[in-house]
């Protein structure tokens, strides 16, 4: 069964720095999403993409966060200065009709 | 906007028997998803059981089935015969019926504890 892989699986990072979160999703799906858990919290959506642009965003995707599928496969998550808050879990998932993929997610460790 | 309520953050159930989840979600479409995802100590978000809401008949998956009621507007998760590997957390969640972007609206989450 064809599964949405994400790298790295945790991923510690000093405050201000840039860090970049990977997915590969499902080939043949269209909608592909990012999500946050911060720990002991609900998953919250961020962004969906398609056809290589934004297709919607939330609230807490502000400036600091950008995603771009370059190549065609990977789907990256960018957060250009990290802050203590963005420490959680971050998901990728590709949507098909009537649900959705999730990767294993990223976990994501700001010092 | 959508919104998804789960009113028990904690709950615990003794192995072998049956425990109810409940969920309750508010919207004002006609057709949309219903669904509960588990969560193990992993984190990773594991599909339980999908309910579509122009069905009325209930979804089950082995020993999880699902109560659906429509009108009004609620969604619990059974979960018979249980097992300790149950113990996780468990998210349900609405999806809009609609072709293209249709993110998932999560609700806060249910502890399950399954003891020996």
């Amino acid at each position: 069964e064809p599964e949405v892989t994400q790298t790295p699986s945790h991923q510690v990072t000093q405050m201000g720095q840039e860090v970049i979160l990977r997915c590969v999703p499902i080939s043949n799906h269209l909608y592909f999403y990012w999500y946050r858990q911060i720990l002991g919290q609900k998953v919250e959506f961020l962004v969906s993409f398609y056809n290589n642009e934004i297709s919607e965003k939330s609230e807490i995707f502000d400036d600091q966060f950008s995603v771009e599928r370059p190549d065609g496969s990977n789907f990256t998550l960018k957060i250009r200065s990290t802050k203590l808050e963005d420490s959680a879990m971050y998901f990728c998932a590709s949507q098909y009709p009537g649900g959705y993929t999730f990767g294993s997610g990223t976990r994501l460790t700001v010092v | 906007a959508q919104t998804v309520t789960q009113s028990q953050p904690e709950m615990s159930v003794q192995e072998a028997e049956t425990v109810t989840l409940s969920c309750t979600y508010d919207t004002s479409e006609n057709n949309y998803y219903l669904f509960w995802y588990k969560q193990p100590p992993s984190r990773q978000m594991i599909l339980v059981i999908r309910q579509e809401a122009y069905k009325q008949q209930n979804a089950t998956e082995n020993r999880f089935s699902v109560n659906f009621q429509k009108a009004a507007k609620s969604f619990s998760l059974k979960i018979s015969d249980s097992q300790l590997g149950d113990t996780a957390m468990y998210f349900c969640a609405f999806m809009n019926w609609a072709s293209g972007n249709t993110p998932l609206v999560f609700g806060k989450g249910t502890r399950l504890s399954v003891i020996a």
